[in-house]
């Protein structure tokens, strides 16, 4: 199972709104509707910030959202704050195999 | 809270054995699945291995097959990864994180903090 493409990089500045894309097959993030995004600081273990493709858990700020379009995922973070800046994953669930993605750098400029 | 901590890792020489731990607080532990993900310094995350909750379906990445195994004890509430044949590639922070659902392989919601393991000669 190969991981799900996450552009490796992403940058906006203070409270603007950034993008990141999660894309895989019709076998994982097309075909089920059980995408999560974790954000990870440094030396830090990661978050779980949005699961089932929309949906926040209790504590995460409604800045993040989730949305998907066929056999991508999305994740928005608006109103970027300083402490937005960490690397964020998708994961998706795939029938007989768990999936990550490769990961994307957020900086806020 | 939800708490899972982990231990065991360390420095192993190639060819060695390890086992990693995890124990796990603030949930009934007996109904949920657990995984293990590891990640390479400065890489991405890398699912290795998938228990059920009652430890009878386990699933393992194809790079660890046949060297590693997973296992639990609900008695303890304590997940395990047995690690044989060690090699530098295995090289990692090791965490172990919880399923939302008894079965299945669905995104994890809980991590632990991590233990590293580093095999080096």
């Amino acid at each position: 199972q190969s991981a799900l493409t996450q552009p490796p990089s992403a940058s906006g500045s203070p409270g603007q709104s950034v993008t990141i894309s999660c894309t895989g097959t019709s076998s994982d993030i097309g075909g089920y509707n059980y995408v999560s995004w974790y954000q990870q600081h440094p030396g830090k273990a990661p978050k779980l910030m949005i699961y089932e493709v929309s949906k926040r858990p209790s504590g995460v700020p409604d800045r993040f959202s989730g949305s998907k379009s066929g056999n991508t995922a999305s994740l928005t973070v608006s109103g970027l704050q300083a402490e937005d800046e960490a690397d964020y994953y998708c994961s998706s669930y795939a029938g007989s195999n768990n999936v990550f993605g490769t990961g994307t750098k957020v900086t806020v400029l | 809270q939800v708490q899972l901590v982990e231990s065991g890792g360390g420095v192993v020489q190639p060819g060695r054995s390890l086992r990693l731990s995890c124990a796990v607080s603030g949930f009934t532990f007996s109904s949920y699945g657990m995984h293990w993900v590891r990640q390479a310094p400065g890489k991405g995350l890398e699912w290795v291995a998938l228990i059920w909750f009652d430890g009878d379906n386990k699933y393992y990445a194809d790079s660890v097959k046949g060297r590693f195994t997973i296992s639990r004890d609900n008695s303890k509430n304590t997940l395990y990864l047995q690690m044989n044949t060690l090699r530098a590639e295995d090289t990692a922070v090791y965490y172990c994180a919880r399923t939302p659902y008894s079965s299945g392989f669905y995104p994890p919601d809980y991590w632990g903090q991590g233990t590293l393991v580093t095999v080096s000669s």
